[in-house]
């Protein structure tokens, strides 16, 4: 059984540009939920997603998109990449969103936005 | 009403001591109550967690007590070691839902 893995694990953009995460579930998890951590904070939900569609969003503006695939592997999608973007993303996945609720996170990917 | 309040900031304690760490939540909505465990480097990892049918849980060194009607809850660290040291953030969820983070603990075991 391997854990949640994602990539790449260090990103460097400019200030406008586009980038995407991706995210592999633990084996066997349907439900992906990402997270921005911003330096010395705890994370911030920014959505989940479930069997391929959102289910529930935080307070992040819609330049922040995502993708969860039949495999349930899902991306993350920020489109005009600003400074305050700079932050450790954290994938979790978990057995459904309604179940024992135990999500397991991925290592994250640092992006830093210059 | 989303917020999940933390204490303290930061945390030294010698080993063989007990660390605590406290958070407060306002939304009565939540259901489901974790701690994590965060090294430099590597996403947080489940500690414990705890449901609001039940005011203590403890699991080895770890124990979470529960005050639903102060809407608290903490973490106790019983023998902390060097090992400990790392940073620990409460959360709370609705059904599993928008996990709610506290800005975390940065705990330091001395040796």
């Amino acid at each position: 059984e391997t854990g949640v893995t994602q990539s790449p694990t260090h990103l460097i953009k400019t200030r406008g540009q586009q980038v995407t995460l991706r995210c592999s579930s633990q084996s066997g998890h349907n439900t992906v939920s990402w997270y921005q951590q911003a330096l010395g904070q705890g994370p911030q939900f920014i959505f989940q997603y479930y069997r391929e569609e959102e289910n529930g969003r935080g307070n992040f503006p819609p330049r922040f998109s995502g993708l969860q695939f039949p495999n349930y592997s899902s991306e993350l999608n920020v489109n005009a990449l600003e400074l305050d973007d700079s932050a450790l993303y954290l994938c979790a996945s978990s057995l459904n969103p309604a179940g024992n609720n135990e999500q397991f996170f991925g290592p994250g990917t640092r992006l830093t936005v210059l | 009403q989303q917020q999940v309040k933390q204490s303290p900031q930061s945390l030294i304690v010698q080993k063989g001591g007990i660390s605590i760490i406290n958070c407060a939540y306002e939304n009565t909505a939540f259901d489901y109550f974790p701690w994590y465990q965060q090294f430099p480097g590597k996403g947080p990892a489940l500690l414990i967690a705890i449901r609001p049918d039940v005011s203590e849980k403890k699991e080895g060194r770890f124990t979470i007590s529960f005050n639903k009607s102060a809407k608290q809850f903490s973490l106790h660290i019983m023998d902390s070691q060097p090992g400990d040291s790392a940073t620990y953030f409460c959360a709370a969820s609705k059904s599993g839902q928008n996990f709610v983070f506290g800005p975390g603990t940065r705990l330091s075991v001395l040796p």
